[in-house]
């Protein structure tokens, strides 16, 4: 039973030119939703989050969009560079839960200069 | 140490053996997680350990995991009896108090069990 869904396990994108990262979950019960960034050999970094009584969140070039209807979010770059090269994680967490994370699948970005 | 370690970074282990991780969160973190990446996958939450309460066990794979957290600080995830399915990336991560804020993660332990 996968909670959070990452449909697409790569994306290839232009240096300068927007990248949309999707993520989708099934659980209704979901109170706050963050974006991981990895790289090889390293453990996940925080990169932004959003909680369930927004729709959108802003820190410099990444943006996060949560539609709770269609239960959906979305992690916009822009622009993109090379060095958001990387796989993203979405994950979701109740928050009475303790904050334990459910993760997708992850998706591979790759920017091309 | 400013951020999380594990230990080792790699293990290799016959099936059947027993193997132990470690986690050393950050200073002052009084949440720690393990999770678990198996090729091609997310990350799979195991075992959660928040203050001194009773941790929160509800994603361990089988009754061959288990971990425990000393002092509030250092934990250490056991497998026993290793099975090929089991080797992954073990990653730990902590964060200050739970619910929900950052948790910062470790690089992980490589195992691969032949």
């Amino acid at each position: 039973d996968q909670q959070v869904k990452q449909n697409s396990p790569s994306l290839s994108v232009q240096e300068g030119r927007i990248s949309i990262l999707n993520c989708d979950y099934t659980n209704s019960m979901f109170d706050y939703f963050l974006w991981y960034k990895k790289y090889p050999a390293e453990g996940p970094t925080f990169l932004i989050s959003i909680s369930s009584i927004k729709d959108k969140n802003e820190d410099g070039r990444f943006t996060v969009f949560l539609n709770k209807s269609a239960k959906h979010l979305s992690l916009h770059i822009v622009p993109s560079q090379p060095g958001d090269s990387a796989v993203y994680f979405c994950a979701a967490s109740i928050y009475n839960q303790g904050g334990k994370l459910i993760f997708g699948q992850g998706t591979e970005l790759s920017v091309k200069p | 140490g400013a951020g999380v370690s594990q230990s080792p970074s790699n293990k290799v282990t016959e099936k059947g053996k027993d193997v132990e991780l470690r986690c050393d969160p950050i200073s002052g973190h009084t949440a720690l997680y393990w999770y678990r990446q198996s090729l091609g996958q997310g990350l799979e939450f195991l075992i959660y350990f928040q203050g001194n309460s009773a941790p929160d066990k509800s994603g361990l794979p089988s009754d061959r995991f288990s971990a425990e957290r000393t002092g509030g600080s250092v934990s250490t995830l056991t497998i026993q009896r290793t099975q090929q399915e089991d080797s992954a990336v073990y990653l730990c991560a902590s964060s200050l108090a739970g619910v929900s804020d950052e948790q910062f993660f470790g690089p992980g332990t490589r195992l691969t069990v032949l």
